[in-house]
């Protein structure tokens, strides 16, 4: 059963805690990426990997941070320093080349007590 | 910025009528557009895209009109069913790393 897995599916954070979000993908996708979405709103690019090893900010990386260790995951850690972390996060993945279509995951609701 | 953005936040269509969503783009540069259909509480799933070569694709229900004179997307939605109803948002390449830039999307709700 191939596709993307995303881990839990829902999770509770505390003040100053950090916590990891798990994304896993066996499609063989060369690139993934991970999005925030708030309430009503659309995506918002937050850190993605093209290749193992490697990895770029998006446009609202500050408070997060990712690892890209093996090809088919991808880990998103949301650190005490993002002050509002509560929303819905998607994982994603894509071929990489002229294949441009990017594939979700199911998501992670993250909230915070 | 340049950004994506969509005309219409809701959509009411009754069941069997055409849909039509609208999607502004103002990055003339992109080559690459994608539609994504989002369920509640689901991920977003790919529905139908298009390259910038294009004007027009067709897929099972689905067709995207690409516009790039006056940078207008378009998805149609044929013979719209109660399980249409969803978000749905349309997103540009915006860079040769495969960079999306989402709009904010439009609820579609379809009624009996």
């Amino acid at each position: 059963d191939g596709g993307i897995t995303q881990s839990p599916k829902y999770l509770f954070r505390k003040e100053g805690q950090n916590v990891t979000l798990s994304c896993e993908q066996n499609l063989n996708h060369d690139a993934m990426y991970w999005y925030r979405q708030d309430p009503g709103q659309g995506l918002r690019l937050i850190y993605y990997s093209q290749i193992v090893n490697d990895f770029q900010k998006g446009d609202i990386a500050e408070g997060y941070s990712v690892s890209r260790e093996k090809k088919e995951s991808f880990p998103l850690t949301v650190t005490s320093a993002q002050k509002n972390p509560t929303a819905f996060y998607l994982c994603a993945s894509r071929v990489a080349g002229a294949q441009e279509t990017q594939y979700f995951g199911p998501g992670t609701r993250l909230l915070v007590l | 910025g340049e950004s994506v953005g969509l005309h219409l936040p809701t959509l009411s269509v009754q069941e069997g009528d055409n849909s039509i969503i609208n999607c502004a783009y103002s990055n003339s540069a992109s080559d690459y557009f994608i539609w994504y259909k989002q369920e509640s509480g689901k991920g977003p799933q790919f529905i139908i895209d298009i390259r910038s070569n294009m004007d027009k694709r067709q897929g099972q229900r689905v067709t995207v009109l690409l516009n790039k004179t006056v940078k207008h997307l378009s998805l149609q939605i044929a013979a719209t069913q109660p399980g249409d109803s969803a978000v749905y948002f349309c997103a540009e390449k915006t860079d040769s790393w495969g960079k999306l830039q989402f709009g904010a999307g439009t609820q579609v709700v379809v009624t009996p």
